[in-house]
């Protein structure tokens, strides 16, 4: 079947860290996987995706590549901000795309 | 554009109530969708509509029913309330379905006591 296995949080960083967030996944065929995120109070927004094997999605200077060989899709940002604080989910969805199958999130604070 | 609207924010129920949480997009997308969001197990989808006058089970659709009502708008019903399905339930749409980006609601947060 297909899941997402991201890392567990809460993550806390200062400003200007290196972030990286781990996600994982299991699933049949040729999924599209993704990263959303969360603000407080608010629904998901697309951060970013990417649709075949090497690609690699970016937005806002985050940037996640799509690595079949590990099953993977790390989430990464260069140097986080105090606006980065968030809830970060990734998932991924089959090609029919039916379903979208989420990760549990994992929650970042960036403190000054 | 005002993207997904749900209605209401938060409600709070007995066991045993009914309610319908409602939801809009003004995008023109085809597919609508509702899930529950729980703390440590991320979004499980409870029902789909690829197109107007289909609905789908997703995840976890017992003790849940939906309504397609045009293609505007996607309503989900609980007929009798239990703590369980205290959650907050997110809609979202997306154009079609395939590796599509899904537009998201702000949620309505729901406690049954």
């Amino acid at each position: 079947g297909n899941s997402v296995t991201q890392m567990e949080g809460p993550v806390t960083l200062s400003e200007e860290a290196f972030l990286t967030i781990n996600c994982t996944y299991t699933a049949t065929g040729y999924p599209s996987l993704f990263w959303y995120v969360q603000y407080p109070g608010e629904g998901l927004q697309l951060l970013l995706k990417a649709t075949k094997a090497d690609d690699k999605g970016s937005n806002k200077g985050f940037e996640a590549t799509y690595r079949k060989e590990t099953t993977s899709f790390h989430l990464e940002k260069g140097s986080v901000q105090v606006s980065d604080s968030a809830v970060y989910f990734c998932a991924l969805t089959s090609n029919t795309g039916n379903q979208f199958y989420f990760g549990t999130g994992t929650s970042l604070t960036v403190i000054p | 554009n005002a993207g997904v609207t749900q209605t209401p924010k938060f409600q709070v129920l007995k066991t045993g109530q009914s309610m319908t949480l409602q939801c809009a997009q003004d995008m023109n997308h085809n597919s609508m969708y509702w899930y529950r969001q729980d703390p440590g197990m991320g979004l499980r989808l409870i029902y789909y509509s690829a197109s107007e006058g289909t609905t789908d089970k997703g995840e976890v659709p017992n003790g849940y029913n939906v309504s397609r009502l045009n293609k505007r708008e996607f309503s989900l019903r609980l007929e009798s309330a239990a703590p369980s399905q205290t959650s907050v339930y997110f809609c979202a749409s997306s154009h079609d379905q395939g590796p599509n980006e899904q537009f998201f609601g702000p949620g309505t947060r729901l406690t049954v006591l």
